[in-house]
This record gives structure tokens, sequence and C-alpha cells, in this order.
């Protein structure tokens, strides 16, 4: 099975800050990635898929790069919304892996 | 607009069974793979299992193989996660979600319901 691993953990960040998330998988998945926010008690919402496509109605601020092993979720501009957890998801291989997640807190 | 309603979910203790239903609304649910996702309490999210628009394939996390089955009645726009054997380690928050992928399967999840927790327990 593919292990994806998110760094860091956890991040204090500040509003209006430029905050990169970084996902690396066990083995290549070509761009078989996307990302999701999650919010306190709610369901993820979908952010990137196929590494670096943004979904409809997602902020511009939101980008994702990378392809084969090491793929980055960047938020260009933090807004108070933003903070929250977000994961990676692999869709190369069944079966399908989340990395741990990246919470964001306010500094 | 795309809804997913789960239900199904309460306490239930080690080695019984439980099934859970997601009721699909707002697109056409024969066309479009489904997901369930878990989410232990404060813990990560964790793909659980995906089935394809007409129900030809399914797939599973190591977990939970041979212990739940995937399964839909497109004539009732309905999904469903039948578990057996439940240990502990299964208790979550169970999320249903759609494949993007119209006749066909994307791997991701762009829309989700809003979960329904099983907790297993004596």
């Amino acid at each position: 099975a593919i292990q994806l691993t998110q760094s860091p953990s956890s991040l204090s960040t500040s509003v209006g800050d430029r905050v990169t998330i970084t996902c690396r998988a066990s083995q290549g998945i070509s761009s078989a990635l996307a990302w999701y926010q999650q919010k306190p008690g709610k369901a993820p919402k979908l952010l990137i898929y196929d590494a670096s496509s943004l979904e409809n109605g997602v902020p511009s601020r939101f980008s994702g790069s990378g392809s084969g092993t090491d793929f980055t979720l960047t938020i260009s501009s933090l807004q108070p919304e933003d903070f929250a957890t977000y994961y990676c998801q692999q869709f190369n291989s069944y079966p399908y892996s989340f990395g741990q997640g990246t919470k964001l807190e306010i500094k | 607009q795309v809804q997913l309603v789960e239900s199904g979910g309460g306490v239930v203790q080690p080695g019984r069974s439980l099934r859970l239903s997601c009721a699909a609304s707002g697109f056409t649910f024969s066309s479009y793979g489904m997901h369930w996702v878990r989410q232990a309490p404060g813990k990560g999210l964790e793909w659980v299992a995906v089935i394809w628009y007409d129900g030809s394939n399914k797939y599973y996390v190591d977990s939970v193989k041979g212990r739940f089955t995937i399964s839909r009645d497109n004539s009732k726009n309905t999904l469903y996660l039948q578990m057996k054997s439940l240990r502990g380690e299964d208790t979550a928050v169970y999320y249903c979600a759609r494949d993007p992928g119209y006749f066909n399967s994307s791997g991701y999840c762009d829309y989700w319901g809003q979960g329904t927790l099983v907790t297993v327990s004596s």
C-alpha cells in the first residue's frame, strides 16, 4: 500500500502569510493526488485534484503542484477562513490512502 | 444540488454487525462511483471502499476486507456499507462521498455527506 507523509503536521501561521504544505508518497503516483480542507465537525472539502487542478469555486489563492512522489499545496495569502486541517489523498492505486493531515493554527 | 445523507450509525457491541446507508439526490446516482471514508475520533481520514457506478468493481482497504461490503441500489439512489465482525478500531464517523468520474472512476471525492458516527463498544 502507498503511504503518504505530510509535513509539517501542524503550523502556526498568520493572516496574510504564504503557506506551503508538502505531501510525499512512498512510491510514484504520477499526478493522482487530491487535496482536501476540513474544519472541525465538518466534512472534508475538495480543493485540488490531479495534483494541480483547482476545483470549481475554490479561491485562486490555493494551488497545487508536483508529480511522482513529491507534491505541495500552497496558499498564497492566508485568510481567516483557511485555518483548518488539510489532507492529501492518492488515487493512483488501490487501496487509496490519505496523508495524516496538516493543521493550520493561528499564531 | 448534490446531497448525500448517511444514516444507520450508532452504538454496537464488538463482533456484531451494522449497515450504513447513504441516500443520494441532486444528481444521476447511477452514473457515478461512490466512496466510503471514515475518521476515528480526533484522528485523520481513512479511505475505506469504493464501488463503481454500476457496481461492477469494488475495492477495500486491507483492514476491512472480508468484514465490510460496499453495495448500491441504483433504483433507490442509495449506497450501503455492510459491516460485520466489528472491532473497537472501527469506531469512527463514516462519510459517503461521490467520485466525480462520469461512467468512470476518477478516484477522488467531490461531494461528501455529513457523516454518521459508529461506536463499537461493549
